[in-house]
């Protein structure tokens, strides 16, 4: 079974430009998460999806961030328009069932913004 | 508010020797705990996981962790510690709301041969 997959695995752009990461869950896991770990801190949550229903945006820092799901399958987080504290990695991950729990990861798009 | 605590940022051991990584959390109730490794280039894995039940979970790789409800806390232990052990040890555990992660800042572990 394919595990949860990311795209690009590193991204280098300049301020202001557009990015768009990619992940693919695990099939059939209705769970699918984001989370971002900036240099020197936590990974911190983003937001969760079910299916294609955005269940938890909380963790989004503001308005320039832009996940969706479209027909429940993979996911993108567009960055628009991009920052020098967006650098970090960016992580996905999907589960199954209502609890949520145990999440599988991907490996990661590292981001870096100059 | 919930939160998880890694004191160790790094932490050094001979190859051979025993591990413990230590984590606490704070939560108001018995949450879900995780421990993930991150390898170099590598993504997160799930080493184990405590939802409830027998306090000592064991886990891939030859880990085992403890869930001490006293102490708030879930250490990791190993045994013997492997060269391919060096990596980046994540403490995590479930926020409340259908699986959102709260995570500790992490602890490197080295491995000497």
């Amino acid at each position: 079974e394919a595990g949860v997959t990311q795209f690009p695995s590193h991204s280098v752009i300049e301020k202001g430009q557009t990015v768009t990461l990619r992940c693919d869950p695990i099939s059939g896991h209705d769970n699918l998460y984001w989370y971002r770990r900036v240099m020197g801190k936590e990974i911190k949550f983003l937001l969760h999806f079910v299916k294609e229903s955005k269940q938890d945006e909380s963790g989004m820092p503001n308005n320039r961030f832009l996940a969706e799901r479209t027909g429940g399958t993979y996911s993108t987080l567009k960055v628009q328009p991009a920052e020098l504290e967006d650098s970090g990695v960016y992580f996905c991950a999907s589960s199954q069932g209502l609890a949520g729990v145990p999440q599988y990861f991907g490996p990661g798009t590292r981001l870096l913004v100059l | 508010a919930q939160s998880v605590t890694q004191p160790d940022i790094h932490i050094t051991v001979s190859e051979g020797a025993s591990l413990e990584l230590r984590c606490n959390y704070s939560y108001g109730a018995t949450p879900y705990l995780f421990w993930y490794v991150q390898s170099p280039g590598q993504g997160l894995q799930l080493l184990l996981k405590y939802f409830s039940g027998d306090t000592l979970v064991q886990g891939i790789k030859g880990f085992e962790a403890e869930f001490k409800r006293s102490q708030s806390s879930f250490n990791l232990r190993k045994p013997s510690v492997h060269w391919s052990d060096a990596a980046e040890y994540f403490c995590a555990m479930e926020g409340g709301s259908q699986g959102n992660l709260i995570f500790g800042k992490g602890t490197k572990l080295s491995v000497k041969p």
